[in-house]
């Protein structure tokens, strides 16, 4: 079955620190692979997409992912950290001529002023 | 409205008992999808409407969870005798997809509902 790993389920920075959130999927064929956000008392919103192309995919607030297609993996990064990224991080992942959405079980990131 | 909508925001009910949750989709979203956001389980797809074709019920955990999409709009989640392991926040999501396309449109969540059951 497809299955998404977030290996990391915590991780703490300080303001101005860089971020890398790791994303594992296990399905083999064509996918498209998303990051979600989820502030704290607000809903899932997208931060980015990959669906084709340039592996390296810009997203909203200064995020990026890149898709690595020989490791399965679409990590995402920022290279400098605000207190307000603090917030949960899903990765998600759906097939070529599916719907659905699989996603990781999340990553809860605490920005420290 | 500007994005989608989910009542009630909050919903507490007795094991046992019958509860009814609802999905407004962005207008012109012809996709549907139900998601349950539960402690342990992560995000779990439930459900997923498109147009007029028979829906992919894959995700329902147990034949007491049903849902419906009336004239292709408005959704309702239905859990029959609930039991204390519904409890969990319930996900509404719609996608402007159509067949062709669907690999190419993001999914805009609602606020979800979250369900309480004693």
């Amino acid at each position: 079955a497809q299955s998404v790993s977030q290996h990391n389920h915590h991780v703490i920075l300080s303001e101005a620190a860089s971020l890398e959130l790791g994303c594992n999927y296990s399905y083999g064929g064509t996918v498209n692979l998303f990051w979600y956000v989820q502030y704290p008392g607000q809903h899932l919103q997208l931060l980015l997409k990959y669906f084709s192309g340039d592996p390296l995919v810009k997203g909203i607030k200064g995020f990026e992912a890149e898709f690595i297609k020989s490791k399965f993996s679409f990590n995402l990064r920022k290279p400098s950290v605000q207190w307000s990224d603090t917030a949960e991080y899903f990765c998600a992942v759906n097939r070529g001529s599916f719907q659905k959405l699989v996603f990781g079980t999340g990553t809860r990131l605490l920005v420290s002023p | 409205g500007a994005g989608v909508s989910q009542s009630p925001s909050n919903k507490v009910t007795e094991k046992g008992k019958d509860v009814e949750l609802r999905c407004d989709p962005i207008s012109g979203h012809t996709a549907l999808y139900w998601y349950r956001q539960s402690l342990g389980q992560g995000l779990e797809f439930l459900i997923y409407f498109q147009g007029n074709s028979a829906p992919d019920k894959s995700g329902l955990p147990s034949d007491r969870f049903s849902a419906e999409r009336t004239g292709g709009s408005v959704s309702t989640l239905t859990i029959q005798r609930t039991q204390q392991e519904d409890s969990a926040v319930y996900l509404c999501a719609s996608s402007p997809t159509s067949r062709g396309l669907v690999s190419y449109n993001e999914q805009f969540f609602g606020p979800g509902t979250r369900l309480t059951v004693l």
